[in-house]
């Protein structure tokens, strides 16, 4: 019973580096989340996914990019990363967006940019 | 713009006490309100996810309200236990902005 599973688990990257934040769910969900966490900012919303075909800026999303590749998976990129940009990374996935539906987490993403 | 707040910010009680959580919300108008736990390194694991149209929920020992003219929500911890200690979070799933909003969390520590 996999739910929300997230690659890799733990990244270091140089700065000015690229790379791309998997996240794939089970559930047959149709809206998913990228979420940061940071110490004394709680969780904010880079980018989301309505359902499948669609994609939509949260709070944070300046300096990534997101891929809705279908309705299983959805990958978050840095096309140029900064040391703002360490962080732990959370993909979230609901049965949809509006309808009061239970979200689940994958365990994380911790990014180290130097 | 949701605004969700939780107090207290940490909380160390001993064993054995009846604790309350708060989470306040500045838009009432929500769709659902869902209480997390989180373990140090590790993600959010679901508790308890109340509907608008409920009043609380309920999980073993723990008990979630929700007062949406009032815009709070409590989760009761009943008999605490060193197990519990960890960061509990709500999620706010409001009218407009659809997507769930959260609180900064409480960091609970429970001690024998």
């Amino acid at each position: 019973n996999a739910g929300v599973t997230q690659t890799p688990k733990f990244q270091v990257l140089k700065t000015g580096q690229s790379m791309t934040l998997q996240c794939a769910q089970d559930m047959n969900h149709n809206s998913m989340y990228w979420y940061r966490q940071d110490p004394g900012m709680g969780l904010r919303l880079i980018y989301y996914s309505a359902s499948e075909g669609t994609t939509d800026k949260g709070e944070v999303p300046n300096g990534y990019n997101v891929s809705r590749l279908n309705k299983r998976e959805f990958s978050l990129r840095l096309e140029s990363a900064a040391p703002s940009q360490t962080s732990v990374y959370f993909c979230a996935s609901s049965k949809g967006i509006g309808q009061g539906s239970e979200a689940f987490f994958g365990q994380g993403t911790r990014l180290t940019v130097v | 713009k949701q605004e969700v707040t939780q107090i207290p910010a940490a909380l160390s009680v001993p064993e054995g006490e009846n604790l309350v959580l708060n989470c306040s919300f500045t838009d009432s108008a929500i769709y659902n309100l869902q209480w997390f736990r989180q373990d140090p390194g590790k993600g959010l694991t679901s508790l308890l996810l109340i509907q608008s149209s409920q009043r609380e929920q309920t999980s073993g020992r723990l008990n979630a309200s929700l007062d949406k003219s009032s815009g709070r929500s409590t989760l009761y911890i009943a008999a605490s236990q060193p197990g519990d200690s960890a960061t509990y979070l709500c999620a706010v799933e409001a009218g407009g902005s659809y997507i769930p909003t959260f609180g900064r969390g409480t960091s609970l520590i429970v001690h024998p």
